[in-house]
C-alpha cells in the first residue's frame, strides 16, 4: 500500500524568509499525482500546488514551488517570501491509480513577524 | 456553483445513537470520498466511491456505512456512535485523475461531530 510520510511535525519561519516542508512517499506505480494542501484553523482544505509524476518540470504557483525527485520519491514544498497568512497545517497527498487520495500526517507551519 | 456541500456542520451525539452525514456535489463528479480528521492528525479515508452503485472501503471503515444511489449524493452513516468517532468529517469529490481537470479534488467544509 502507498504511504505518505511528513517527518516534520512543526516548522517555523520568519516573515519574508523561505521555508521548505518535506514529504516522501512509497509507491510502485509510475503514473500518479502529488499535492500539497493547506489547512488553516477553519479546517478548510485549500489546494496549494499539484504535480503530475510524468512531468519532469517542478510545479510553481506564485510563492510556492516544489522539488519533485521521482527516483527518490520525494516531494518537498518551498514557500518563498513567507507571509503571516501562510501559517497553517500543510498536508502532502498522493493520488494512486485507483484514484484514492492518501494524506501524510501534516506539518504545522508557524510564521513569526 | 455550490461545489461539495456537507450537512450538518456541527452535531453532538450520545453514545449508541445513529446518524447520517449528508454530502452532495453538483459537479457531476464520478469519484466521491469520506475522510475523518482527528485532532492534530492527517485525514484518514473511510470510504470512497467511483460511481453510482459502487463503494469501497478505505483505511478506517469500521463503524461506518455508505451508499451511492446517485452521482450527486454520498451519505455516510454512523451506527451505534462511540466516543472514538469524535472527529471532523470531510467529504470530497473529483473526476478521474486523467486529463487537465482530473487532478482537482474538491472538499466540503467539514462536519464537526462530537460523541458524548
Amino acid at each position: 500500500a502507498q504511504t505518505v510520510t511528513q517527518s516534520q511535525p512543526e516548522m517555523s519561519v520568519q516573515e519574508a524568509e523561505t521555508v521548505t516542508l518535506s514529504c516522501t512517499y512509497d509507491t510502485s506505480e509510475s503514473d500518479y499525482y502529488l499535492f500539497w494542501y493547506k489547512q488553516p484553523p477553519s479546517r478548510q482544505m485549500i489546494l496549494v500546488i499539484r504535480q503530475e509524476a510524468y512531468k519532469q518540470q517542478n510545479a510553481t504557483e506564485n510563492r510556492f514551488s516544489v522539488n519533485f525527485q521521482k527516483a527518490a520519491k520525494s516531494f518537498s514544498l518551498k514557500i518563498s517570501d513567507s507571509q503571516l497568512g501562510d501559517a497553517a497545517m500543510y498536508f502532502c497527498a498522493y493520488r494512486d491509480n485507483t484514484d484514492k487520495l492518501i494524506f501524510g500526517t501534516g506539518t504545522r507551519l508557524q510564521v513569526f513577524p | 456553483n455550490a461545489g461539495v456541500t456537507q450537512t450538518p456542520k456541527f452535531r453532538i451525539l450520545k453514545i449508541g445513537q445513529s446518524m447520517t452525514l449528508q454530502c452532495t456535489q453538483d459537479m457531476n463528479h464520478n469519484y466521491m470520498y469520506w475522510y475523518r480528521q482527528d485532532p492534530g492528525m492527517g485525514l484518514k479515508l473511510i470510504y470512497y466511491s467511483v460511481g453510482a452503485g459502487i463503494t469501497d472501503k478505505g483505511e478506517v471503515p469500521n463503524g461506518y456505512n455508505v451508499s451511492r444511489s446517485t452521482t450527486e449524493d454520498f451519505p455516510l452513516r454512523l451506527e451505534l456512535a462511540a466516543p472514538s468517532q469524535t472527529s471532523v468529517y470531510f467529504c470530497a469529490s473529483s473526476r478521474r485523475r486523467q486529463g487537465p481537470s482530473g487532478n482537482t479534488i474538491y472538499f466540503g467544509e467539514g462536519s464537526w461531530l462530537t460523541v458524548v
